[in-house]
């Protein structure tokens, strides 16, 4: 089944406790990204990467590091992670080209990981 | 700076109603624009596409339509159900080498039955 793969689903931690949320995609993606989520401010891109060993920060990179040594994988990470980083985080991957061609298509979203940081 | 406005932020209708959902951009230069639908707990999923030609495209009992002119677009849900009870994000690509991609806040739909 082609799908999106974050884990864990939910992690509580605390403050300055280094984590990381993997995310894994089986549909051979150039492109994968990440987002959080918030009340009232939908999805905001943190980081994003057009292939591998190519990452590029979107709107909210600030307390966060990405990776994409093959292209499977996007793990997310935070380094001394922050209460004000709590949040919905959602990692997405989408076809760009094939063959020459660009294509329109759609972002496929993993199921989503709930931190808490206390 | 691109932007894209969604209304309403929420709407509550009964079962079997329809209702619209209303998404203005200011994405320049316009690629696209998609309709997601996201279930509590889950990850957006792809409703339809909208590019710069299309006027209206139907997906079952959801219908957008997309004037380019007046940068507007809206997802109509027709009969609604009980499994329509989610957020609704429309997220607008530009035309730029990045494909970057503005979402906007979504509509929280409730269906009650």
């Amino acid at each position: 089944e082609a799908q999106v793969t974050q884990n864990p689903r939910y992690l509580i931690t605390v403050t300055g406790k280094k984590l990381t949320v993997t995310c894994s995609q089986n549909m051979n993606h150039e492109y994968m990204s990440w987002y959080r989520q918030d009340p009232g401010l939908g999805l905001r891109q943190i980081y994003y990467s057009m292939n591998v060993e190519v990452t590029d920060k979107g709107d909210v990179p600030e307390g966060y590091k990405v990776s994409r040594k093959e292209k499977r994988n996007f793990p997310l990470i935070l380094e001394s992670p922050s209460p004000n980083q709590t949040s919905l985080y959602f990692c997405a991957s989408r076809k760009i080209r094939d063959i020459g061609m660009e294509y329109n298509s759609p972002l496929h979203f993993g199921n989503g990981t709930r931190l808490t940081v206390t | 700076k691109n932007q894209v406005e969604q209304s309403p932020q929420s709407l509550i209708i009964l079962e079997g109603k329809n209702c619209t959902l209303q998404c203005n951009y200011t994405v320049s230069p316009f690629s696209n624009l998609r309709w997601y639908k996201q279930d509590t707990g889950r990850g957006p999923v792809s409703l339809t596409i909208m590019t710069f030609s299309e006027n209206t495209k139907s997906n079952g009992r959801y219908t957008a339509t997309l004037d380019a002119d007046t940068k507007q677009s809206s997802l109509h849900i027709t009969a609604s159900q009980l499994s329509d009870s989610a957020s609704y994000i429309c997220v607008v690509s530009a035309l730029t080498g990045r494909r970057a991609l503005t979402f906007g806040s979504g509509t929280r739909l409730q269906v009650q039955p």
